[in-house]
């Protein structure tokens, strides 16, 4: 069974500043997806980002960046120029080759960016 | 299209009563996911359907609850004789690889 792990329940920063989210993943697949989702407070959850396991490159969407090491099973976000509206909760999660939809999520972390 | 939505928003029910929730996916998916959310948590995965066909049921899914896909359009999920410990949010999700999440349905049972 996968498992998803994020060591920081909560984190702050100050708007425009950069911020980075921790997510470490063990799994015995070879072919997966990992992804990372923004649950605003009262809003449903949208996709940030996605990452195929059998691309080296880290995928990047605007201001959203991650850094995927496969060997040491971590998967990173990095936020740049935060924004107010980038306040959410942040889940990671993890998706099966064979069926990536059904998804390991990890228990989330609390982003605040202040003004 | 419109998204992911679910009904009702927000349920409050009594122990022992029956509950049922709905989803509608984005039309052209064929998949769709039930997911469960407590609070402070991640969603846990309940059950998906590859059209009509639901293929997989988490062992979190006792045999009190009851998810369908009649026509592999819309999906329901019945709680049946509800207990304190189903308060939670339930998700549902349609997509592939990428999912697209409803609002959720707020489940309390009191």
């Amino acid at each position: 069974a996968q498992t998803v792990t994020q060591s920081q329940p909560e984190m702050s920063v100050q708007e425009a500043e950069t911020v980075t989210l921790s997510c470490t993943y063990d799994t015995s697949e070879s072919n997966y997806y990992l992804f990372w989702y923004k649950q605003p407070p009262s809003r449903q959850m949208i996709l940030v980002i996605r990452q195929e396991a059998y691309k080296q490159q880290n995928a990047t969407e605007n201001r959203f960046s991650v850094n995927f090491q496969k060997a040491a099973k971590s998967f990173s976000l990095k936020i740049s120029d935060s924004q107010l509206g980038d306040t959410a909760m942040y889940f990671c999660a993890f998706g099966s080759g064979t069926n990536a939809g059904k998804s390991t999520f990890g228990d989330g972390t609390t982003l605040t960016v202040k003004p | 299209d419109t998204g992911v939505s679910q009904d009702p928003r927000h349920k409050i029910t009594k122990r022992g009563q029956n509950v049922t929730f709905r989803c509608d996916p984005i039309s052209e998916h064929n998949r769709l996911y039930w997911y469960r959310q407590t609070l402070g948590q991640g969603p846990e995965f309940l059950t998906y359907f590859q059209n009509e066909a639901q293929l997989e049921k988490s062992r979190l899914l006792s045999d009190r609850f009851s998810a369908e896909r009649p026509k592999g359009s819309f999906s329901t999920l019945e709680i049946q004789r509800t207990e304190q410990g189903d308060s939670a949010m339930y998700l549902c999700a349609s997509g592939g690889v990428a999912q697209y999440f409803g609002p959720g349905t707020r489940l309390t049972v009191t």
